[in-house]
C-alpha cells in the first residue's frame, strides 16, 4: 500500500482557514485520496476524496497537486469543533481497505 | 447520511470471559464491513474486513481464533473477543460500506471501548 506522510501537529484560531498537507509520492495511478478525521473517543468520520481534480464539499475542500503526489485539505473556517485528527489515505480501485497512518493532531484556539 | 451503529459502547468484564460487540448499518445494506483496533494515542489498526454470507479475511497478526467475526446479515457484523485478557482492553470500532457506493467510502460506528480487568 502507498504511503502518506502529514505533521504530526497542527495549530490554529478560529474561524481562520486551515490547509492539512499530506504527501504521498509514491501514490499510483488508481489511488484515490482520501481523508477521514476523527473527534476525541468516536469513530473516524468521512471528510473528502479525489482522484485528480480538485472537490468541494460542504466540510472542505481538496486541492490535489498537478503529479498527485501531495494534496492539501483546506478548512475554510476553522471552529472548535473542527478539533480532531486527521487522516489522508491512499486508497487503491481494487481494495476496499482503509490504511490509516499516524495523521496530524489539529488542535483550534479560540 | 450513512448511519453505523455499535452496541456496547463501553464494556468491563473479567478476564477469561468472551465479549461480543454488534455493529449495524441502519440505514442501508452493508455487503462488507471493517473492524479495527485502537489502543490509546495511536491510530487505528484494521484487524479484518467482514463480507456477508463468507468468512471473514483477518489482517496479518490477528488470530482469527481469539476474533470471531460473523456477519450473517447485510445489517449485521459481530465481533467476539473469546478468553479475554487485559492486554485486549482497546477501543474496538466498526466501519461498513454502502452497497450501493462505488465511491469507496467508508462509514465509522461510534466505537466500543473495552476493558478487560
Amino acid at each position: 500500500d502507498a504511503k502518506t506522510t502529514q505533521p504530526n501537529s497542527m495549530e490554529s484560531n478560529e474561524e481562520e482557514p486551515v490547509h492539512l498537507p499530506c504527501n504521498h509520492s509514491t501514490i499510483s495511478g488508481t489511488d484515490y485520496i482520501h481523508w477521514y478525521r476523527q473527534l476525541p473517543s468516536q469513530g473516524p468520520e468521512y471528510v473528502i476524496h479525489g482522484l485528480t481534480s480538485n472537490v468541494n464539499n460542504r466540510m472542505a475542500s481538496l486541492a490535489i497537486a498537478e503529479d498527485r503526489k501531495s494534496s492539501t485539505l483546506i478548512l475554510h473556517r476553522a471552529t472548535l469543533r473542527d478539533a480532531a485528527v486527521y487522516y489522508c489515505i491512499l486508497v487503491s480501485y481494487n481494495t476496499d481497505k482503509l490504511i490509516f497512518g499516524t495523521g496530524t493532531r489539529l488542535q483550534v484556539f479560540p | 447520511g450513512a448511519v453505523v451503529s455499535q452496541h456496547p459502547s463501553r464494556v468491563i468484564c473479567k478476564s477469561g470471559t468472551s465479549v461480543k460487540i454488534e455493529c449495524r448499518s441502519l440505514d442501508f445494506q452493508a455487503t462488507t464491513m471493517f473492524w479495527y483496533r485502537q489502543f490509546p494515542k495511536q491510530s487505528l489498526m484494521l484487524m479484518a474486513t467482514s463480507n456477508e454470507g463468507s468468512k471473514a479475511t483477518y489482517e496479518q497478526g490477528v488470530e482469527k481464533d481469539k476474533f470471531l467475526i460473523n456477519h450473517a446479515s447485510l445489517t449485521l457484523s459481530t465481533l467476539t473477543v473469546t478468553s479475554a485478557h487485559p492486554e485486549d482492553s482497546s477501543f474496538y470500532i466498526c466501519s461498513a460500506r454502502d452497497g450501493k457506493d462505488f465511491q469507496e467510502t467508508q462509514y465509522f460506528g461510534p466505537g466500543t471501548r473495552l476493558l478487560v480487568l
